[in-house]
């Protein structure tokens, strides 16, 4: 089993949908979360930093996380042609960015 | 801020040569950067942790003879891959702590002949 599972999609929305990405995850160490967006042929983008169980908004980005369920969810909101990318959830024990764990990436197309 | 450059973007080298990659802290200064490979579909796999003035920490089944990691100051990484063969071919990107979270590379797509 994977220490991060992530559904690699692709998933297809309309323009204007609300977006959900999920990431579950067996290590109960893990303490800090994160969403990174990546567009084809480029290195990963941070869009969200949280630490333990809670919401964090940011625009129309909102984290959630669940520790008890182990469970991340990253919402975007009024999705436009700009957000298809691909999105990685990942984790870490520490904060300052020690050995983070990766999940394999949702691809995600809006659809204009 | 905490921008990272990495050079080059793309590279297509023979069979058995030798590939460096840089990766640069353009505006901070990064005592630990990480080196990542990326297959299709696949997710970022650690490759070491490269740590200013000493030796880096390689995962485990990566070669360290194979790819050679150098970070001399708080702005430069290099990873050199050695002897390179077909199966070497992938993305590889970097990335330095910023404080919060990680800035990565732009990558370098290598591909081996």
């Amino acid at each position: 089993q994977k220490e991060v599972e992530q559904d690699p999609g692709p998933l297809s929305v309309p323009e204007g949908a609300i977006v959900s990405l999920n990431c579950t995850y067996s290590n109960s160490a893990f303490q800090y979360f994160m969403w990174y967006r990546q567009y084809s042929r480029k290195g990963p983008e941070l869009l969200m930093y949280t630490y333990s169980s809670g919401n964090k908004e940011d625009g129309r980005f909102t984290a959630q996380v669940d520790k008890s369920s182990k469970y991340i969810s990253l919402f975007i909101r009024d999705s436009q042609p700009s957000d298809s990318a691909t999105y990685l959830c990942a984790m870490s024990r520490s904060g300052g960015y020690q050995k983070v764990t990766f999940g394999t990436g949702t691809k995600l197309q809006v659809i204009p | 801020g905490a921008v990272v450059s990495q050079h080059p973007s793309w590279v297509i080298c023979k069979s058995g040569t030798s590939v460096k990659i840089e990766c640069r802290s353009l505006d901070f200064q990064a005592t630990t950067m990480f080196w990542y490979r990326q297959f299709p579909k696949q997710s970022l796999m650690l490759m070491a942790t490269s740590n200013e003035g000493s030796k880096a920490t390689y995962e485990q089944g990566v070669e360290k003879d194979k790819f050679l990691i150098n970070h001399a100051s708080l702005t430069l990484s290099t990873l050199t891959v050695t002897s390179a063969h077909p199966e070497d071919s992938s993305f590889y990107i970097c990335s330095a702590s910023s404080g919060t979270g990680a800035s990565f590379g732009n990558g370098t797509r290598l591909t081996v002949t």
